[in-house]
């Protein structure tokens, strides 16, 4: 099946730092989204991206899915985006919706 | 905003019991799903429901049931729970053909 690889698997950053998330994904997708986990574990959809380029305040996110890579950019980053973020895809093909999930990117914002 | 809510955020259960994990979802999506979550193993799809009273299994089905009466309920049956059925559930739903997935809040559950 489709394999997603997250990249770092952890990530430390100062308060006001830019970081960068990347996912990897095996094959043709054509659903992809970003999740926030915050530390109760509630997961909280951040963008619905199988393609292009989408923006929404501090955080925006680019699929190219030709070269089947998702960037999540996290700009001025604040102590509250610390949690895990994950990158899920459905693989064409595939049953009625069913995501894949990445292992996530450990955030952790230092003030 | 669409709300998917889990009938309990913290569960313990002895082993042997009979566990259900109910999710309710309000903005009449077809699809819905329950997964697991274990630090290490990241997110697992159990089982998926696309319709009243059709199922699919996920990727980790065993030592699990499902129902789906209604269509904004799904539920999750441990019919003899294990230790190692402790974990994070997560419920999630969808429109048809896959679009943006919508997750409730997470039932943690200890078998012990």
């Amino acid at each position: 099946g489709i394999q997603v690889e997250q990249s770092p698997p952890d990530l430390i950053l100062q308060e006001g730092a830019n970081s960068t998330l990347r996912c990897n994904f095996s094959d043709s997708v054509n659903n992809l989204q970003w999740f926030h986990q915050n530390p109760w574990g509630q997961l909280i959809n951040l963008f619905y991206i199988p393609s292009g380029t989408k923006q929404n305040g501090r955080l925006s996110a680019t699929t190219v899915a030709t070269e089947r890579y998702s960037l999540l950019y996290i700009s001025s980053s604040q102590t509250t985006d610390s949690g895990v973020y994950f990158c899920a895809v459905l693989n064409y093909g595939g049953s009625q919706g069913n995501l894949i999930f990445g292992k996530g990117t450990k955030l952790s914002v230092k003030p | 905003d669409v709300k998917v809510t889990q009938s309990s955020r913290y569960l313990v259960k002895r082993t042997g019991e009979k566990v259900f994990l109910e999710c309710v979802q309000d903005m009449d999506h077809e699809n819905m799903f329950w997964y697991r979550q274990d630090p290490g193993l990241g997110l697992r799809l159990i089982y998926f429901s696309y319709d009243v009273k059709m199922k699919e299994k996920g990727d980790i089905p065993e030592g699990y049931s499902v129902s789906r009466e209604k269509k904004e309920r799904f539920s999750l049956i441990l019919e003899s729970a294990s230790t190692n059925q402790t974990s994070m559930y997560l419920c999630a739903s969808s429109l048809v053909g896959g679009g943006t997935q919508y997750f409730g809040p997470g039932t943690r559950l200890l078998v012990l």
